[in-house]
């Protein structure tokens, strides 16, 4: 999984509470991306970062926030989970925007 | 509709066959080309990536770009138990890995 790691890899928690995910890299990769893969949908693009503090929205980032306060380490936090964002969530880095993009291992989420 | 379309399947072949998977697209935009695989309760890897139209060959793998008909097909030649997975299709334009959408995935099962 190209230096990726993801924590929790599993996770269920409660309709209101926050819940936040961790993404690790060993690359000194400079872009981290954060998708959700759901059946029928496939992998859309939550939020993305392009360097340290610098993070932009993606396809769905409704009810999300992230924060990458080092390069090696991306966050998705979601405020008040609701049972909408029970999914699988992949963490993904390239070296630059003009290279492919390499996946870590997943985090399931279930939101009761 | 979206811009990148690909049959869900499931798609069950015997060990040894030629496997053909399928997308289509709606972006004339779309420059390059990827083809991941995922293996159950795992992350994408990347499996083949092309530019532009055009065949591109890694062993029992064949990558195919008609932009023309805006297709993109995966071959698998000899095909074996170990390439049961689901196979996600992906594009981009040259904006970036930020803008990359992906096909919902061609589940696949190899039967010995």
């Amino acid at each position: 999984d190209a230096g990726i790691t993801q924590s929790p890899r599993h996770k269920v928690t409660e309709t209101g509470t926050p819940v936040t995910l961790r993404c690790h890299q060993t690359e000194n990769h400079r872009y981290m991306y954060w998708y959700r893969q759901d059946p029928g949908h496939g992998l859309r693009l939550i939020h993305y970062s392009y360097g340290v503090k610098d993070t932009d929205k993606g396809e769905v980032s409704d009810g999300y926030s992230v924060s990458r306060s080092k390069t090696e380490d991306f966050l998705l936090t979601l405020e008040s989970a609701t049972s909408s964002q029970t999914s699988v969530y992949f963490c993904a880095i390239s070296a630059s925007e003009a290279d492919t993009q390499y996946f870590g291992p997943g985090t399931r989420l279930t939101v009761l | 509709q979206k811009e990148v379309e690909q049959d869900p399947g499931p798609l069950s072949v015997p060990e040894g066959a030629i496997v053909s998977l399928n997308c289509t697209y709606s972006n004339s935009a779309f420059q390059y080309f990827m083809w991941y695989r995922q293996y159950s309760r795992k992350g994408p890897e990347l499996l083949m990536y092309t530019y532009s139209s055009g065949n591109k060959e890694d062993g029992r793998f064949t990558a195919q770009v008609d932009k023309s008909s805006k297709y993109i097909s995966l071959f698998i030649r000899d095909s074996q138990p170990s390439d049961s997975a689901t196979y996600l299709c992906a594009a981009r334009g040259i904006q970036g890995a930020q803008k990359l959408v992906f096909g919902q995935g061609t589940r696949l099962t190899i039967n010995p």
